[in-house]
């Protein structure tokens, strides 16, 4: 039962470079999310999804773009990183939204030099 | 503005002993009440919860109280155990307004239980 699955697990980036985080859920989820996870900030929503075919900016969208074309996936893209995205971003997904529990993945460790 | 605030960044308890985690709120739309726990490395774990509707919630060693007029809750861990130990996060989401998608983190809290 693999869960909530992110893909890479660690990443060093250059200032200027593109990437793209992939997560995968197998729970059937209707809501996906990314986040942030910064010292002493807590977790940060980046942008999330109600459902396939949307998405929808969190409290920090700037310099982030996603996309949902697959129910089960939700992808984070970095257009240009910036060393201020140095960061572990984590996913997570739901069945009934945040009044249900979230299952988050195991994060993204993420560097920009 | 932080509407979840922890304001404890670290306690630190022996073991057997009682752990109280404290959060405050100031959203007054918030009616649902979660915390997440965290290890190093991995992704949080929800832990419990409770609604507007409810002052307590109970789960094992666990226990989530709810004061909604002072705007507060709090985890009371008893007896505290040393794998216990990770960070643990406070969030809130509301049924409606526009929020009800989204969960509103604290800080965080790590907790230290010595053996």
């Amino acid at each position: 039962n693999a869960g909530v699955t992110q893909t890479p697990k660690f990443r060093v980036l250059k200032t200027g470079q593109s990437m793209t985080l992939l997560c995968a859920q197998d729970m059937n989820h209707e809501y996906m999310y990314w986040y942030r996870q910064d010292p002493g900030m807590g977790l940060r929503l980046i942008h999330y999804s109600v459902g396939e075919g949307t998405t929808a900016k969190g409290e920090v969208p700037d310099g982030y773009n996603v996309s949902r074309l697959k129910k089960q996936n939700f992808l984070l893209g970095l257009e240009s990183a910036a060393p201020s995205q140095t960061s572990v971003y984590f996913c997570a997904s739901t069945m009934f939204g945040p009044g249900g529990k979230l299952f988050f993945g195991s994060g993204t460790q993420l560097s920009v030099l | 503005d932080q509407q979840v605030k922890q304001n404890s960044p670290s306690l630190s308890v022996q073991e057997g002993r009682i752990s109280i985690l404290n959060c405050d709120y100031t959203n007054s739309m918030f009616d649902y009440f979660l915390w997440y726990k965290k290890y190093p490395a991995e992704g949080p774990t929800f832990l419990i919860s409770i609604s507007s509707i409810k002052d307590k919630n109970e789960d094992g060693r666990f226990t989530v109280f709810l004061n909604k007029s002072a705007k507060h809750l709090s985890l009371h861990i008893v007896p505290s155990q040393p794998g216990d130990s990770a960070v643990y996060f406070c969030a809130a989401s509301a049924s409606s307004g526009g929020s009800n998608y989204k969960l509103t983190f604290g800080k965080g809290t790590l907790l230290t239980v010595n053996p």
